[in-house]
């Protein structure tokens, strides 16, 4: 079936570091692609998503490229600030549900 | 900005007694889930909707129940609340035309529940 799977434990990083968060999946047929982002007692919002292999993501200077030959869709910014910690899911949609990976925590330190 | 509000925000609750979470949403969409959150951020969908009178398990075995009787209510109950309950719990929404490329879920703020 499919799966989504997000590299272990969290990520801590200094204000204006390089974020990479990986993610890697598991899919028959031509999945769509996305990152989701939980701020502290919130719900899951949408961050971006990609549709196709080599579709590129983006939103709020995240980025991600779909890409079918390592199956990987990984998150990256430039430049984090404190407001991007938060909890970061990976998720696939294939087969009609929504398969999530488990999320990593963000923690960006001033 | 998606409408779908969860009641309450936060609640703690003996043990044995009958709650409902309650999940409504505005936006007129078919399709509602519910995904626990364990301690770990992992989400595990237990139950899902594609309409009235429309309810399935999901991946996670859940000792609650659901209904569907209105479309833009979706309420979760517990019969008898146990510690092993205590958890997120998360609500979605999504427009009929399946998650495509424009149409991903759309969740509510959550509710945290702690059963003593």
């Amino acid at each position: 079936g499919n799966s989504v799977t997000q590299m272990e434990g969290p990520v801590t990083l200094s204000e204006e570091a390089f974020l990479t968060i990986n993610c890697t999946y598991t899919a028959t047929g031509y999945p769509s692609l996305f990152w989701y982002v939980q701020y502290p007692g919130e719900g899951l919002q949408l961050l971006l998503k990609a549709t196709k292999a080599d579709d590129k993501g983006s939103n709020k200077g995240f980025e991600a490229t779909y890409r079918k030959e390592t199956t990987s869709f990984h998150l990256e910014k430039g430049s984090v600030q404190v407001s991007d910690s938060a909890v970061y899911f990976c998720a696939l949609y294939g087969n009609n549900r929504l398969a999530f990976g488990k999320g990593n925590q963000v923690v960006v330190i001033p | 900005e998606a409408d779908i509000y969860q009641t309450p925000r936060y609640l703690v609750i003996g043990t044995g007694k009958k709650i409902t979470l309650e999940c409504s949403q505005t936006m007129g969409h078919d399709k509602m889930y519910w995904y626990q959150q364990d301690p770990g951020m992992e989400l595990h969908l237990i139950h899902y909707s594609y309409g009235v009178n429309s309810t399935e398990k999901g991946d996670l075995s859940s000792e609650s129940t659901v209904s569907r009787i209105r479309t833009e209510h979706f309420p979760l109950t517990l019969e008898s609340a146990r510690p092993s309950h205590t958890s997120q719990y998360l609500c979605a929404s999504s427009p009929r035309d399946s998650l495509s490329y424009n149409s991903p879920l759309h969740f509510g703020n959550g509710t945290r529940l702690t059963v003593t």
